[in-house]
């Protein structure tokens, strides 16, 4: 069975620029969370959809946004990149919210450099 | 402000013999705690996780014990073996509160020696 899988790999964007990372969650799961980690820290969470429908923000700015379509697929999308934007991007998977099973599991992640 | 501490960095130990990692955490809130590997250049592989109204999870090699009044966990891995070497994570949540948000400790890297 396939686990999350996340497009693209790697990413190099200059400064000002938009960029769209996309995840595929492990099939029959229905929530999505998105984390981003910069060098020697732990991941940050960023958002989480569920149904389509935001359920958490992190403290991140508005230049980053995120949606979920109806096959529970996500995008994550961050305007005006800044060089501090430069941080491997993480999803995760979950069954469903309420479903007594909150572990989270992670795709490989996409490396975004900004120049 | 840094909820969930991973205080050690680092951690090597001899192949065969138990790796202790520590895990503490300030939010009272937090009632679900979980352990993840991570390897260079993957994402966070889950490893165990431990609910709030439990004091020890076992799950083959690997057992998370919780102690709620002093806000602490630890992820002891036995026998250690040397694919155990990686960076693990602590990462908790307020499950009760709805938020299943994930807030991450900063790591430690376990280095198992042949």
């Amino acid at each position: 069975d396939a686990g999350v899988t996340q497009s693209p790999t790697h990413l190099i964007k200059t400064r000002g620029q938009q960029v769209t990372l996309r995840c595929s969650p492990i099939s029959g799961h229905k929530s999505v969370s998105w984390y981003q980690q910069v060098l020697g820290q732990g991941p940050q969470f960023i958002f989480q959809y569920y149904e389509k429908e935001e359920r958490g923000r992190g403290n991140f700015p508005d230049r980053f946004s995120a949606r979920q379509f109806p096959n529970y697929s996500s995008e994550l999308n961050v305007n005006a990149l800044l060089l501090g934007d430069s941080a491997l991007y993480l999803c995760a998977s979950s069954l469903a919210i309420g479903d007594n099973s909150y572990e989270q599991y992670f795709g490989p992640g996409t490396r975004l450099t900004v120049t | 402000d840094q909820q969930v501490k991973q205080n050690s960095p680092s951690l090597s130990v001899q192949e065969g013999r138990i790796s202790i990692l520590n895990c503490d955490y300030t939010n009272s809130m937090f009632d679900y705690f979980l352990w993840y590997k991570k390897y260079p250049a993957e994402g966070p592989t889950f490893l165990i996780s431990i609910s709030s109204i439990k004091d020890k999870n076992e799950d083959g090699r690997f057992t998370v014990f919780l102690n709620k009044s002093a806000k602490h966990l630890s992820l002891h891995i036995v026998p250690s073996q040397p694919g155990d070497s990686a960076v693990y994570f602590c990462a908790a949540s307020a499950i009760r509160f709805g938020n299943e948000k994930l807030t991450f400790g900063t790591g430690t890297r376990l280095t198992i020696i042949p």
